[in-house]
């Protein structure tokens, strides 16, 4: 069956430490993988987009990696702060048309 | 311009009573998605509207469910006969058009808490 998994339980790490955070799927080929981050009662908001071609794509402290033959994305966040705290949620196209299949996320927690 | 905007942003009802929340994408945006996301859980596809296409209803979860999509833009969606189960928030978005296979960021409504009691 298909299945796009993140680790379920939270990432605790310190303020200024690099933050890395897992998607791995099965039983899909997406031509392209997105990261949101969704706050406490709030929607998702984008933060980057990554095509099956790109190795790896940046943009400021964050990079996010795509590795279409282990069938991951990474997600890392340089120089964590306490305002990166967050819900992350990785979504892949499937299907037809514009429709995203998301994981359950990572919730990460940067402390002072 | 503004946001995606959804309404209510919170709607408490009895079992067995009819809903319709409703979804305000992004001017300009032809593609119209809903979602629900239970707690601890992640976001659920339910229905997707691009342009004047035949909707994508694949993931809607029983036939209680529906929505519509008028003139392209508001849409409304439509929950008959609430049971407890259909508790959850209910998040709309909004994006362009594919282009190729290029896809496309969708931008999220702040959602709409249901609770039935």
């Amino acid at each position: 069956s298909q299945k796009i998994e993140q680790n379920s339980e939270a990432l605790n790490i310190q303020e200024g430490k690099t933050a890395t955070l897992t998607c791995n799927y099965t039983n899909y080929s997406p031509a392209y993988l997105q990261w949101y981050r969704q706050d406490p009662g709030r929607g998702p908001v984008f933060l980057l987009l990554i095509r099956e071609n790109e190795k790896e794509k940046r943009k400021e402290r964050l990079k996010v990696t795509f590795d279409t033959t282990l069938k991951q994305s990474l997600f890392h966040i340089t120089a964590s702060q306490p305002a990166d705290s967050a819900t992350y949620l990785c979504a892949l196209f499937t299907g037809g048309g514009n429709k995203l299949t998301f994981g359950t996320g990572t919730q990460l927690k940067v402390e002072l | 311009g503004a946001g995606v905007s959804q309404s209510p942003s919170n709607k408490v009802t009895e079992k067995g009573k009819d809903v319709e929340l409703r979804c305000d994408p992004i001017s300009g945006h032809t593609a119209l998605y809903w979602y629900r996301q239970s707690l601890g859980q992640g976001l659920e596809f339910l229905i997707y509207f691009q342009g004047n296409s035949a909707p994508d209803k694949s993931g809607l979860p029983s036939d209680r469910f529906s929505a519509e999509r008028t003139g392209g833009s508001v849409s409304t969606l439509t929950i008959q006969r609430t049971q407890q189960e259909d508790s959850a928030v209910y998040l709309c978005a909004s994006s362009l058009a594919l282009q190729g296979m290029g896809g496309n960021e969708q931008f999220f409504g702040p959602g709409t808490r249901l609770t039935v009691l």
